[in-house]
């Protein structure tokens, strides 16, 4: 059974580094995408980004380029989300999820992780 | 990448049908085969309810149906019942080495 299990909920303050977890488990991790879905308060879905574990080739969305690092580790199946420095306008729920990637794009998206609430205040 | 556009709400009595839109442009919806559609609850992470536009995943009841026509993808549900209430997010591919786009989400109320 493939489960996400993403870290628990966080409370920053604005400038502050921040990394969230997402273990994988029940797939090879190494030969499958996994990204970051961002959902902030009361808005819809975006993607972050998503990278390759085998060989770390990493695709961001336009709009965070720079914003944030996406990283894995394969010998503890784990994804990363992480940000230097945090603005309050990271507050979110960020999910990880396990898409289907054809030549660089999603085509679906059949399992994700329960989310972590990240919270920064100014 | 723009978002999909849906309506923001849509509603119906248990046991009617109700059908909810997604338009996008020919780069995304109108060009590919690759429409999602995702149930979310309340605090609760998306579900996958359709992908390449029809087809329903194991577990997912028929009520559930999807089709698409030019730039438009739309999810229906039969037979409406109460579980059904939820936040519903379309999804299309892209084209190569993009990220895909959602939809701007479109909230089911049960009357």
């Amino acid at each position: 059974e493939v489960q996400l299990v993403q870290s628990g909920a966080e409370v920053k303050k604005s400038g502050e580094s921040l990394k969230i977890s997402c273990k994988a488990s029940g797939y090879s991790f190494s030969s499958d995408w996994i990204g970051w879905v961002r959902q902030m308060p009361g808005k819809g879905l975006a993607w972050m980004g998503i990278i390759y574990p085998a060989d770390s080739d990493t695709r961001y969305s336009p709009s965070l380029q720079g914003q944030v690092t996406i990283s894995a580790d394969k010998s503890s199946s784990t994804a990363y989300l992480q940000w230097s420095s945090l603005r309050a306008s990271d507050t979110a729920m960020y999910y990880c999820a396990r898409p289907n990637v054809i030549r660089g794009g999603i085509t679906r998206v059949d399992y994700w992780g329960q989310g972590t609430p990240v919270t920064v205040s100014s | 990448q723009s978002a999909l556009t849906q309506p923001p709400s849509a509603s119906g009595s248990p046991g009617q049908s109700v059908t909810i839109s997604c338009t996008g442009t020919s780069s995304d919806v109108g060009g590919y085969s690759s429409v999602s559609w995702f149930q979310q609850n309340p605090g609760k992470a998306p579900k996958l309810m359709i992908y390449e536009v029809n087809k329903r995943p194991s577990g997912v009841p028929d009520r559930f149906s999807g089709s698409k026509s030019g730039n438009t993808a739309s999810l229906t549900v039969s037979g409406l019942q109460a579980e059904d209430e939820a936040d519903y997010y379309c999804s299309s591919y892209a084209g190569t080495d993009n990220l895909g786009v959602f939809g701007g989400g479109t909230k089911l109320t049960v009357l």
